[in-house]
């Protein structure tokens, strides 16, 4: 029972485009979320986060928005580089429990 | 900030034998490490979850016999795969979480082969 999930595996973008990500979840109980970025044979690295109490964070060229009542969250990276092609996986978590992680998509910013 | 190492990033193994695997906080310490297996072309895999100082709390599925797991200190915790056998070859991940904050913070990996 995948109670997060990424339904695209992957997204092609040309360079200096939008690049929006999508994730769902399942569980209503969720409060916290994460996006991650990760390349091949490497250890994700953390993106950015949001609570349940917003619906929108932003950091720089990433922004995530949360829709509570859709139970969905994107990225945005605008924008897009080619240095920006990695998997990105979403992640989500209740009350600072254990994280739920999404499938991934495979991004690809062609220059 | 926040940076987690891992060691060794790769290892090759004969079936049978054990394999350990650190990881380490280097700049916070990490009251809860997390130990992840990532399959090809699959999502993170989550194994267990180690708190400083007390037993491991394995998820569902995970033999805690063969995946022991220690985590002596705030910035040390290990993963030591035991009888290793090649459906054991995957990728682990570790990752650490600065107490009082929801964010983890992974390592790079490490790339298990077992022949």
């Amino acid at each position: 029972d995948q109670q997060v999930k990424q339904n695209s595996p992957s997204l092609s973008v040309q360079e200096g485009r939008i690049s929006i990500l999508n994730c769902d979840y399942t569980n209503s109980m969720f409060d916290y979320f994460l996006w991650y970025k990760k390349y091949p044979a490497e250890g994700p690295t953390f993106l950015i986060s949001i609570s349940s109490i917003k619906d929108k964070n932003e950091d720089g060229r990433f922004t995530v928005f949360l829709n509570k009542s859709a139970k969905h969250l994107s990225l945005h990276i605008v924008p897009s580089q080619p240095g920006d092609s990695a998997v990105y996986f979403c992640a989500a978590s209740a009350r600072f429990n254990k994280f739920y992680f999404g499938s991934g998509t495979k991004l690809n910013v062609k220059p | 900030g926040a940076v987690v190492s891992q060691h060794p990033s790769r290892v090759i193994c004969k079936s049978g034998t054990s394999v350990k695997i650190e990881c380490r906080s280097l700049d916070f310490q990490a009251t809860t490490m997390f130990w992840y297996r990532q399959f090809p072309k699959k999502s993170l895999m989550l194994m267990a979850t180690s708190n400083e100082g007390s037993k491991a709390t394995y998820e569902q599925g995970v033999e805690k016999d063969k995946f022991l797991i220690n985590h002596a200190s705030l910035t040390l915790s290990t993963l030591t795969v035991t009888s290793a056998h090649p459906e054991d070859s995957s990728f682990y991940i570790c990752s650490a979480r600065p107490a009082g904050g929801p964010t983890q913070y992974f390592g790079p990996g490490t790339r298990l082969t077992v022949l």
